[in-house]
């Protein structure tokens, strides 16, 4: 497996344009996340889907940010306009959730990242 | 809500030394705690994990202890060797139907081993 492609693996961009970051989860997981990671605030939670629907977007900073799942193959994170506080790592991870909630197989707690993308906004 | 604190934040040892990380948590409803290992350029990675059923957990050179009185658990590397140097990440998830993704992170120990 390729395990959790994301796509660009850097972006440098300026204030006020419009940014897409891409992730590719694990083939046959059903849980996606999206994670921003800085110096100043570690590993931030943004938002995260299940079976392609957001279960939790509390992490999403403001309205800038937007995230979209439209099949299990694929996501994006959108931030327009995009301004200099953005600058971080952004890093998708895949899992995968049994569907029954009671159930005794845990592998939903193992969180598979990608290499993440790096965001430059000058 | 879960809060985790992890020490030290940077440490450095000899090659074949042993290194000792030390995580905290706040929520006793949590009970799965994986680690982290996180290489420059590269998205953390899981390497071990550990239950609240169970007290120590050992993969090799790598092993973690909890004690779910105190609410800590450790990270133990034995016989360090360069490639070990990463920034390692504690984490604690609570509740049986919580989901991964919302696992509590510690800010995250730079470990440099020396050759």
């Amino acid at each position: 497996d390729a395990g959790v492609i994301q796509s660009p693996r850097h972006e440098v961009t300026e204030m006020g344009q419009e940014v897409t970051l891409r992730c590719k989860p694990i083939s046959g997981h059903n849980s996606l996340f999206w994670y921003r990671q800085t110096m100043m605030r570690g590993l931030e939670l943004l938002i995260y889907f299940n079976n392609n629907v957001p279960i939790d977007d509390s992490g999403m900073p403001e309205d800038r940010f937007s995230a979209k799942m439209p099949n299990a193959s694929f996501s994006t994170l959108k931030i327009q306009p995009s301004e200099p506080r953005d600058s971080a790592v952004y890093f998708c991870a895949s899992s995968y959730r049994p569907g029954r909630l009671n159930s005794k197989f845990r592998d939903n707690e193992k969180l598979f990242f990608g290499s993440g993308t790096q965001l430059s906004v000058l | 809500g879960e809060n985790v604190e992890q020490h030290p934040s940077t440490l450095s040892v000899q090659e074949g030394d042993s290194a000792v990380i030390k995580c905290t948590y706040s929520d006793s409803a949590s009970n799965y705690f994986p680690w982290y290992k996180q290489e420059l350029g590269k998205g953390p990675q899981l390497i071990i994990d550990i239950r609240s059923n169970v007290g120590e957990k050992k993969d090799q050179r790598i092993a973690v202890t909890l004690n779910k009185t105190a609410k800590h658990f450790s990270l133990h590397i034995t016989e360090t060797q360069p490639e070990d140097s990463a920034v390692y990440f504690c984490a604690a998830l609570g509740g049986y139907n919580t989901n991964a993704g919302k696992s509590t992170f510690g800010d995250g120990t730079t470990l440099t081993v020396k050759p």
